[in-house]
Parts: structure tokens; sequence; C-alpha cells
């Protein structure tokens, strides 16, 4: 079946301008995840939707990135003012649901962002 | 916070030599314990998971043990292949509160002929 899907799967912007990175989660899983993963580093977690509301956006690391999952399935990471060190590949992940063995995060290829 | 240690890399070995890579944890709970791996122009796939203490998880030849009283959760594979090339990342999650992942920063492994 299909995997998690992201769109673009490169993007290329000058800084200070507006990015939005789409996620398409496996149809059913009612559990998406955000994770940014810089060059050499693991990925390190933004935010988490469960249906359509944000669980938690500890990760988020600042106003100029936000996220939304309007109805419950794809979900869009918004980037203001982009800035140099926003440069990264970003990750989602999708769960069936947050309990037992269905928290399984299944990842999608990434968007590689890159500002210049 | 949580956070996860995985042994620098990059690592090189021939084919059919015998794999470890180290990950160690600090946790306030019991997480569960996990290893991704991401080949080449893929996207990061889960290889092996356990979520309590003494649990082995295991796949593609590859071992982990969920050790609590060393807070480790080392690979292994006894006869690595050129196809297991990649980079690993060992991560945990708590089962009890936030639902994220936190990854160690990864382990390139490079199996040569």
């Amino acid at each position: 079946g299909a995997g998690v899907s992201q769109t673009p799967s490169n993007k290329v912007t000058e800084k200070g301008k507006y990015v939005e990175l789409r996620c398409d989660p496996i149809s059913g899983h009612t559990a998406l995840y955000w994770y940014r993963q810089s060059l050499g580093q693991g990925p390190e977690f933004l935010i988490y939707f469960q249906g359509t509301g944000a669980a938690d956006d500890s990760g988020l690391p600042n106003d100029r990135f936000f996220a939304v999952r309007p109805e419950g399935s794809v979900s869009t990471l918004k980037i203001q003012r982009t800035e140099r060190g926003d440069s990264a590949v970003y990750l989602c992940a999708s769960s069936l649901s947050t309990s037992g063995g269905r928290r399984t995060q299944y990842f999608g290829p990434g968007t590689r962002l890159l500002v210049l | 916070g949580d956070s996860v240690t995985q042994m620098e890399g990059p690592v090189t070995l021939s084919e059919e030599a015998f794999l470890t890579i180290n990950c160690t944890y600090t946790a306030t709970g019991y997480p569960s314990l996990f290893w991704y791996v991401q080949y080449p122009g893929e996207g990061l796939q889960l290889l092996l998971k356990a979520t309590k203490a003494d649990d082995k998880g295991s796949n593609k030849g590859f071992e982990a043990t969920y050790r609590k009283e060393t807070t480790s959760f080392h690979l292994e594979k006894g006869s690595v292949q050129v196809s297991d090339s990649a980079v690993y990342f060992c991560a945990l999650s708590d089962p009890q509160g936030a639902q994220k992942l936190v990854f160690g920063q990864g382990t390139r492994l490079t199996i040569n002929p």
C-alpha cells in the first residue's frame, strides 16, 4: 500500500520567503508527526497531531513555524521569513494510533529545504 | 530530558564481519526503544523495537536487547552484507507521555565486499 508521501521533495528558497511543506500520511493513520533533520544529525521532533489538533508542538523552534491538519489527514508545515538556519530535511511520519503496537511511526522520504 | 547517545561513525567493515553499534539512553520513565535505518536515497525505516526490559527485537538478522540495568540497546548482526550499508539511528519514546521519538545522531555503516 501507499506509504507516507511528502511534497515537494526539494525546495530552494531565498532568505525571508515563505514556504509550505506538505505531508500525506498513510490512509487511516490518526497520528501525524513532523521532524527536522540537519546534516549529520538525527531527526528532531517538531510537532505532533492527533486527528486535527496539535497535541504537542513543543519542538517548534519559534513562532515562524506553524503546522495545520484541518481535516485530520494531510498536514502542511509552514515556515515564515525563512532563515539560512532553517535549511534541513523535514520529515513527516504517521502512526495508526498512539497506543500499544499501533504507535509505530512510518516515515516519508522527506523534503529537503535549502534557504539561500 | 530524555536523550540517546550512539557510537560515533563512520563504521567500515568487510562483508561477513560481526557488527555492533552501541546505543545508550537517558530517560525518566520506561521508554520503548527502536532502531531505524536509512538506506541511501530512501526514507527512515523501522528496523526493530523493544518495549520492555529484557525484550529482544530482531529483524533481517539484526538483534538488539533492551538492557535496563545498563540503559543500553546495542545493535548486533553476526554477518553483515554489502546491502546493510546505511545510516542507523537509535531512538526512544515514552509510552506514557509524549509520543515523539528522540533520536541519536546516527551511525553511518559501510560494508566493503
